[in-house]
């Protein structure tokens, strides 16, 4: 149980495009969904809190105009990356959080989507 | 300063090998602390939940000092398959979890 799931797994892009990142929980509901961002030997960085129905918590230093966040579901939230540059290349991984297992306050990471601006 | 911080890598041992890794966290309010794992180009397990009373899990052993703010891990007999970048990551009020920045671990036959 607990699977969480991303797709695309890597997608390259052309600079100015936008692109959709979802990330779906398989088997159980999640009240809270977390993006985050790891560049290349550093570790992961939160960007934002969403929970479902509301709008999402952004990190100080994320653009919340550029990194748009919509969890219109219990088990489905998106984060578009609008008018991607090449600086916005990274390994962008969710996480969610709710009953699976009988924890609340685990969260299950999503395998992660490779995003690459050219 | 770093909210979390951990031992700086690579550490390069030998099969069998014991190793330790080490980690600080500034927040003294932080709720809950773990190990996590993570292979190159993937994304992070969990690995264990560390509490304050200690917990190991076959070769693994975790510890929390609450009043130091320190977190420990324990590899014993270590394996080829352990070899991995280990994640001290620290959950603060609100469900937010704060990633250290990774000790790499590359054991050698």
């Amino acid at each position: 149980g607990a699977v969480v799931s991303q797709h695309p797994s890597r997608v390259i892009c052309k600079s100015g495009t936008s692109v959709k990142i979802e990330c779906r929980s398989l088997d159980f509901q999640a009240t809270t969904m977390f993006w985050y961002r790891q560049f290349p030997k550093q570790s992961l960085m939160l960007m934002a809190t969403s929970n479902e129905g509301s709008k999402a918590t952004y990190e100080q230093g994320v653009e919340k105009d550029k990194f748009l966040i919509n969890h219109a579901s219990l088990t489905l939230s998106t984060l578009t990356v609008t008018s991607a540059h090449p600086e916005d290349s990274s390994f962008y991984i969710c996480s969610a959080e709710g009953l699976a297992g009988g924890s609340t306050d685990t969260q299950y990471f999503g395998p992660g989507t490779r995003l690459t601006v050219l | 300063r770093k909210e979390v911080e951990q031992d700086p890598g690579p550490f390069n041992v030998p099969e069998g090998a014991t190793v330790a890794f080490n980690c600080t966290y500034s927040n003294s309010a932080s709720q809950s602390f773990f190990w996590y794992r993570q292979d190159c180009r993937k994304e992070p397990k969990l690995l264990m939940s560390v509490y304050s009373s200690g917990n190991e899990d076959g070769r693994f052993t975790a510890q929390l000092n609450r009043a130091s703010q320190y977190i420990s891990l324990l590899i014993r007999d270590s394996k080829l398959s352990d070899s991995a970048t280990y994640l001290c990551v620290v959950n603060q009020v609100g469900g937010k979890l704060i990633f250290g920045q990774g000790t790499e671990l590359s054991v050698k036959p």
